[in-house]
């Protein structure tokens, strides 16, 4: 089975610094890969998606994320934090198989500092 | 875009009733979910469903059931409420039953169960 790691349950950044949450995950094939965000008592946004192809990701909002096979990771970025963008983050793992259905991280809690 | 309504932002019930929480989707997704959501536990999946009239068990269907008799509707039924359940209950649906698709949330419903 599928597993996906968070290992940052908060993180804190100042506003206008560059952010980097994250996500390591466990599986035996090329996965799905996705990042969600959730503002406070909101239901969860897509803001990007990986399935193939170039390991560099665009996303929505100025984030990107890279896929490194290598090191089972799919870290989320973004050059410069805007005080909106504080948040829950959560990445998730989609296969291929089986119930289809993607497993969750349990999220990273971004904190901006003005 | 996809529009994920659920019917209550903020729910509060007693203990022994009988609750409904109501999902409706707009884009004639054949998948539904219901995830509830706890601080530092991430989302736990309760029940899907791949189709109208088919639903399966998730991680967490204690003391859950679900109803799906249209394509676009998908109730969670709590049969018994009881304090333990007291959550942010998540919605969630998906074009169809292949892995790359990313899934559409609803703003969620907070359930407090006195």
């Amino acid at each position: 089975a599928q597993s996906v790691t968070q290992p940052d349950i908060h993180i804190t950044v100042s506003e206008g610094a560059s952010l980097e949450l994250r996500c390591n995950y466990s599986y035996g094939a090329t996965p799905y890969l996705f990042w969600y965000v959730q503002s406070p008592g909101q239901g969860l946004q897509l803001l990007l998606k990986y399935f193939s192809g170039d390991t560099l990701v665009q996303g929505i909002k100025g984030f990107e994320a890279e896929f490194k096979r290598s090191q089972s990771s799919f870290n989320l970025r973004k050059p410069s934090v805007h005080w909106s963008d504080a948040a829950e983050y959560f990445c998730a793992v989609g296969i291929s198989g089986g119930s289809y259905i993607p497993t969750f991280g349990r999220g990273t809690s971004l904190i901006v500092h003005p | 875009d996809v529009k994920v309504t659920q019917s209550s932002r903020y729910l509060v019930k007693r203990t022994g009733e009988k609750v409904f929480l109501e999902c409706v989707q707009d884009m004639d997704h054949e998948n539904m979910f219901w995830y509830r959501q706890d601080p530092g536990l991430g989302l736990r999946l309760i029940y899907f469903s791949y189709d109208v009239k088919m639903k399966e068990k998730g991680d967490i269907p204690e003391g859950y059931s679900v109803s799906r008799e249209k394509k676009e509707r998908f109730s969670l039924i709590l049969e018994s409420a009881s304090t333990n359940q007291t959550s942010m209950y998540l919605c969630a649906s998906r074009r169809d039953r292949t892995s790359n698709q990313p899934q559409h949330f609803g703003d969620g419903t907070r359930l407090s169960i006195l």
